[in-house]
């Protein structure tokens, strides 16, 4: 079975200051994927990012960053400089490689509501 | 590219009736789509996953008669509450996909209140 755990359940942060939000994940798959989604207040859920098990460099893109370690099963998210812009509900979630029965399904994390305040 | 478009956005009718949601991918094909429920302040939770021409498969605890998935062509699939009642009201939200190797891309899900 997999599992993501996001253990903080909110954060409040003052804008310009950096946040990060902790994933961690059980899988008994060799290979899977990682992903984290961002849901603001109307809803949609906006793609961020898609990792590879097997691919453990860490990823920039603008202000965001993000930091996989297998060794810990942790695939954390940095906001830098954080904008108001930037409260929502992010949702870190787990998919698992080919061969694996979770393939292609997303477990999702129960979400870590970001509130930046100005 | 990879755009899905959910409707309606909101539903609110009456408890009994059934209601149909649609999920349709714009620019590809859908070999694949899943249906999803939220509660509020909850996570997403898989409901069932189809794949074009085949049946849906459920997750445990999911009622298929309750929830009717079509998914007859590559770019549309149907999910159709069936004799609603207030506690089938929740936010419920379709991706798809077309290969393995792509991630799911969301609809911008659907708010259904059931009185």
């Amino acid at each position: 079975a997999q599992k993501v755990t996001q253990a903080q359940t909110e954060i409040s942060v003052v804008e310009k200051e950096d946040v990060t939000l902790d994933c961690v994940y059980e899988t008994r798959d060799t290979t899977y994927y990682l992903f984290w989604y961002k849901q603001p207040p109307s809803g949609e859920l906006v793609f961020l990012i898609r990792r590879n098990s097997f691919d453990e460099q860490n990823e920039i893109s603008g202000r965001y960053s993000w930091n996989f370690q297998k060794s810990t099963s942790s695939f954390n998210f940095t906001i830098t400089a954080s904008q108001v812009v930037d409260s929502a509900v992010y949702f870190c979630a787990l998919s698992g490689g080919a061969g694996g029965t979770s393939y292609g399904k997303l477990t999702f994390g129960q979400g870590t509501i970001l509130t930046v305040h100005p | 590219g990879a755009v899905v478009s959910q409707h309606p956005s909101w539903v609110i009718c009456k408890s009994g009736t059934s209601v149909k949601i649609e999920c349709r991918s714009l620019d590809f094909q859908a070999t694949t789509m899943f249906w999803y429920r939220q509660f509020p302040k909850q996570s997403l939770m898989l409901m069932a996953t189809s794949n074009e021409g085949s049946k849906a498969t459920y997750e445990q605890g999911v009622e298929k008669d309750k929830f009717l998935i079509n998914h007859a062509s590559l770019t549309l699939s149907t999910l159709t509450v069936t004799s609603a009642h207030p506690e089938d009201s929740s936010f419920y939200i379709c991706s798809a996909r077309d290969t393995y190797n792509q991630p799911q891309h969301f609809g911008d899900g659907t708010r259904l209140s059931i009185l």
